[in-house]
C-alpha cells in the first residue's frame, strides 16, 4: 500500500514570496491534516479536513494561510507572503475516520 | 501553553539496557495516547498507543505505562537496540467533530543506543 505523498522534499525561498506545497494521502482515507514542525519542537495541527470539509483550522495564520482539498482527495497548502518564522517541515497526514495517523516525509521549507 | 511536555530533549542509553521516556500532560480531557517514532527525513511513524481505560500496554519490547491521577506516561523499551535510535514523540488525543481525532504532540526526546 502506498503511504502519504508529499512534494516538493526541500524548498528554499526568500521572505514575501509565495510557496505551496501538496499532499496525496493514503487512498481511502477520508480524514487529511496538515502540521508544522519547527526545529527541536513536535508537529503543531494546522488544519483538519474531513472528506473535503475543514474539520478544525483554529490554529491555521489564515491572515497568510490556506489550504484546500479539492474532491476530497489531494490537498494543497499555500503560504503567502511568507515570514522568517515559516522555516519549518510541513507534515501531512491521513486516517480513517477515528483510526491511526499516518504521516508523509514532509516538506522542509527555509525562508531566507 | 504546552499541553503535553518531554522535558528530556535527550536520552542515551547502552545496547541492551532499558530505555525510558517520560511524557506528562495537563488537559484531563485526552483520553487516547500515542507514542510515534521519528528517523530524520522521514515522517513520524506510529508505535505504540494507550487508552486511558488502561494503565499499560505491550507490544513485543515496547510497553506504554499511563498513571492518570499523575497526568503521565512512560514509554519503556527493553531491550534497546541501535536501531532504535531515533527522536520519540508523545502524543495525546481527544475526539472532534465527526469523530476525528486531533493529535497534541510533545517537543520530543532523541533517543541514542549506544552499542
Amino acid at each position: 500500500e502506498a503511504g502519504v505523498a508529499q512534494s516538493p522534499r526541500y524548498k528554499i525561498i526568500e521572505k514575501r514570496q509565495s510557496v505551496a506545497f501538496w499532499c496525496n494521502p493514503i487512498s481511502g482515507h477520508a480524514t487529511l491534516y496538515w502540521y508544522q514542525q519547527i526545529l527541536g519542537q513536535g508537529p503543531k495541527l494546522l488544519i483538519q479536513f474531513q472528506n473535503n470539509g475543514v474539520v478544525d483550522d483554529s490554529q491555521l495564520p489564515k491572515d497568510r494561510f490556506s489550504a484546500e482539498r479539492l474532491k476530497g482527495v489531494d490537498s494543497t497548502l499555500k503560504i503567502q507572503p511568507a515570514k522568517l518564522e515559516d522555516s519549518a517541515v510541513y507534515l501531512c497526514a491521513s486516517s480513517l475516520l477515528g483510526g491511526e495517523q499516518f504521516f508523509g516525509p514532509g516538506t522542509r521549507l527555509t525562508v531566507l | 501553553d504546552q499541553q503535553v511536555k518531554q522535558n528530556s530533549p535527550s536520552l542515551s542509553v547502552q545496547e541492551g539496557r532499558i530505555s525510558i521516556l517520560n511524557c506528562d500532560y495537563t488537559n484531563s480531557m485526552f483520553d487516547y495516547f500515542l507514542w510515534y517514532k521519528k528517523y530524520p527525513a522521514e515522517g513520524p511513524t506510529f508505535l505504540i498507543s494507550i487508552s486511558s481505560i488502561k494503565d499499560k500496554n505491550e507490544d513485543g519490547r515496547f510497553t506504554v505505562f499511563l498513571n492518570k491521577s499523575a497526568k503521565h506516561l512512560s514509554l519503556h523499551i527493553v531491550p534497546s537496540q541501535p536501531g532504535d535510535s531515533a527522536v520519540y514523540f508523545c502524543a495525546a488525543s481527544t475526539l472532534s467533530s465527526g469523530s476525528a481525532r486531533q493529535l497534541t504532540f510533545g517537543s520530543g526526546t532523541q533517543l541514542t543506543v549506544l552499542p
